[in-house]
């Protein structure tokens, strides 16, 4: 099993403020995708990247793939509270997506 | 709508009695997959399906059975549930395995075996 590593963990910041995510693998991944969960719900895909050094965005988000396929990023310009949530990295595999454990994020007002 | 549906949403029920949580879909996707959640592992695929009448092991399936005789159904079995099975359950679809396609996932069954 492919494993991903998301950091940091929790995430705490005030409204209006820049933060970014990160997530590492020590395997290549064909394709990365992106998800956002909030409490009680299941995870709603926000994006996804293919392409070595693939730049999306997404409003104030903005997603990058690694050249070498293996990490990702997720940048938030402007934190707004309602990008509170659980920001979950999967990697997408022949037989489905490995998950990484997630980033909570809380954007307090 | 879109959407994949799961039944019940909250289940408590007692070591070893047979219980199955449903989940259909409404967008014709080849792809399901059973996942659960549990606070420090994050989400663990339990069994996934290809199409219909082709089922596979995921990454924790032992406990668990399902069954793929319908496209739109897929749902989760668990024979003899035990408490290490308490867990938030999620069922997920899509075009594809995952590779290039996202995944429509369920508002979950949060499963508490006593």
């Amino acid at each position: 099993t492919q494993l991903l590593e998301q950091s940091p963990q929790f995430l705490s910041i005030q409204e209006g403020e820049n933060l970014t995510v990160y997530c590492n693998s020590s395997s290549v991944f064909s394709s990365l995708q992106w998800y956002r969960q909030e409490p009680g719900e299941g995870p709603v895909l926000l994006v996804t990247v293919v392409t070595g050094g693939e730049v999306k965005k997404l409003k104030r988000l903005t997603f990058q793939f690694g050249d070498a396929r293996k990490d990702s990023s997720l940048h938030i310009t402007a934190a707004q509270p309602g990008d509170t949530g659980l920001y979950l990295c999967a990697g997408g595999g022949a037989d489905g997506l490995t998950f990484g454990k997630g980033t909570h994020l809380i954007i307090q007002p | 709508e879109a959407q994949v549906t799961q039944n019940p949403r909250y289940l408590i029920t007692v070591t070893g009695k047979k219980l199955t949580v449903t989940c259909s879909q409404n967008m014709n996707h080849e792809y399901m997959s059973w996942y659960r959640q549990d606070p420090g592992l994050g989400l663990r695929q339990i069994y996934y399906s290809m199409n219909v009448e082709v089922t596979d092991k995921g990454d924790v399936p032992e406990g668990y059975k399902v069954s793929r005789k319908e496209k739109r159904n897929f749902p989760l079995i668990l024979e003899s549930p035990s408490p290490n099975q308490t867990s938030l359950y999620f069922c997920a679809s899509s075009s594809g395995a995952g590779l290039f396609y996202g995944y429509t996932f369920g508002s979950g069954t949060r499963l508490t075996v006593v």
